[in-house]
């Protein structure tokens, strides 16, 4: 149990256009999911936390307008890269926390975002 | 805020031998969450380990334990008989009761296992 799922796995779009990146808890209720960007033997950096049907937290220094998070459902959150740059390009990571049981986090696969 | 700290960037250990990495964290909480993960070439997070502070007996998983030292505030995983499987990237992680849950990784070690 406690499956995360994050589609697509990897995407490349052109400078300019946005790109929608999926975070599904597949067994479980998340309340919480998480938003991670990772640079190549870098550190996961925390861009966002979202609750379900309230609007996400972002960290400081992340550009809210450019990296749009929904959490729709209890089992779905998504992350919406806008105007997207050769600079966006990264890895990022998505992880849920069941309802009732915060301690533990549980990633999803990544998607590796390449912007040309 | 909390802060995580992995002095080790690279560790290398012959197959079948033990190798410990380090952690330290700053924290002016009493209750947290102490995690190792494990981040192989396929880049998945998966769990090695998790300690609760408010418990004093060290955590163990099969073949990675920890030694757990909350006055120093230092989070060591070893692991022993290592295997080839071993390498991947170590993060350690700083998980708060509080501030949503949100955890803190310090940089990584990349664990190469030399056979």
């Amino acid at each position: 149990g406690a499956v995360v799922s994050q589609h697509p796995s990897r995407v490349i779009c052109k400078s300019g256009t946005s790109v929608k990146i999926e975070c599904r808890s597949l067994d479980f209720q998340a309340t919480t999911m998480f938003w991670y960007r990772q640079f190549p033997k870098q550190s996961l950096m925390l861009m966002a936390t979202s609750n379900e049907g309230s609007k996400a937290t972002y960290e400081q220094g992340v550009e809210k307008d450019k990296f749009l998070i929904n959490h729709a459902s209890l089992t779905l959150s998504t992350l919406t890269v806008t105007s997207a740059h050769p600079e966006d390009s990264s890895f990022y990571i998505c992880s849920a926390s069941r309802t009732g049981a915060t301690y533990e986090q549980y990633f999803g696969p990544g998607t590796r975002l390449t912007v040309t | 805020a909390q802060t995580v700290t992995q002095s080790q960037p690279e560790m290398s250990v012959q197959e079948a031998e033990t190798v410990t990495l380090s952690c330290t964290y700053d924290t002016s909480e009493s209750d947290y969450y102490l995690f190792w993960y494990k981040q192989p070439p396929s880049r998945q997070m998966i769990l090695v380990i998790r300690q609760e502070a408010y418990k004093q007996q060290n955590a163990t998983e099969n073949r990675f334990s920890v030694n757990f030292q909350k006055a120093a505030k230092s989070f060591s995983l070893k692991i022993s008989d290592s295997q080839l499987g071993d390498a991947a990237m170590y993060f350690c992680a700083y998980r708060s009761f509080t501030n949503a849950g949100k955890s803190t990784f310090g940089d990584g070690t990349t664990l190469t296992v030399k056979p």
